[in-house]
């Protein structure tokens, strides 16, 4: 069966500092790959998606940056955070039918 | 470009009550789903409706999806307050081999004794 794992679950970052945060998929190939951003508990923007290795589609822009350095990872990064970044970020994977999510991750900038 | 309209965006009722979500969306789309969210939690697949007049139902919920109208409903019967959640529909925008989806902003549905 397919999983998906995203850590870490909390994170509080001073602004300024670094973030990477990393989400990994078990159990299918090639799958399309998404990070989304949830402010104030309402509403999925959509932040990159990746259709493979190496290739990444960035929907806004921003302070962050992703990659996807093997079929199955996908790597959500900042050089320099800001408070706008504060938020919950869900990774999800697609293959066919349905998205399924990975568990989240709570950013607080500080 | 797709559009994607939730209402009510906050739902207050009690239990044993029915109650309807409806989810509106602007272009055609040939999958829409329902998701459930519990507060600080991560998106928990519901329903997966994939043709014009499917209608699924789990529990004390029933989706149902009118493409022609372009309209999904998610129908709550005899509510409980383990329904308590915030339910989101999403809609895939597929472009060749970009899917991805659009998301309403969110149904915050609170179920009283």
């Amino acid at each position: 069966s397919q999983t998906i794992h995203q850590w870490p679950a909390t994170l509080v970052q001073p602004v300024g500092s670094p973030l990477s945060l990393e989400c990994t998929v078990e159990g299918t190939s090639n799958p399309n790959l998404y990070w989304y951003r949830q402010a104030a508990g309402r509403g999925l923007q959509l932040l990159f998606y990746s259709v493979g290795i190496g290739q990444i589609s960035s929907e806004v822009p921003q302070n962050l940056s992703a990659s996807r350095p093997q079929d199955r990872q996908f790597i959500l990064s900042s050089k320099k955070l800001l408070l706008s970044d504060s938020g919950f970020y869900l990774c999800a994977w697609s293959k066919g039918n349905g998205y399924t999510f990975g568990s989240g991750t709570r950013l607080t900038v500080v | 470009e797709l559009k994607v309209e939730q209402n009510p965006l906050f739902l207050s009722m009690q239990e044993g009550k029915n109650y309807t979500i409806y989810c509106n969306y602007s272009t055609t789309s040939d999958r829409l789903y329902w998701y459930r969210q519990d507060p600080g939690k991560s998106l928990e697949s519901l329903f997966v409706l994939l043709s014009n007049g499917a209608v699924k139902q789990e529990g004390r919920l029933m989706a149902s999806l009118d493409t022609k109208a372009r309209l999904s409903t998610l129908h709550i019967t005899a509510a409980v307050h383990d329904l308590s959640a915030t339910y989101f529909c999403a809609v895939d925008q597929n472009a060749g081999n970009n899917r991805k989806l659009i998301w309403g902003l969110g149904t915050s549905l609170a179920v009283n004794p």
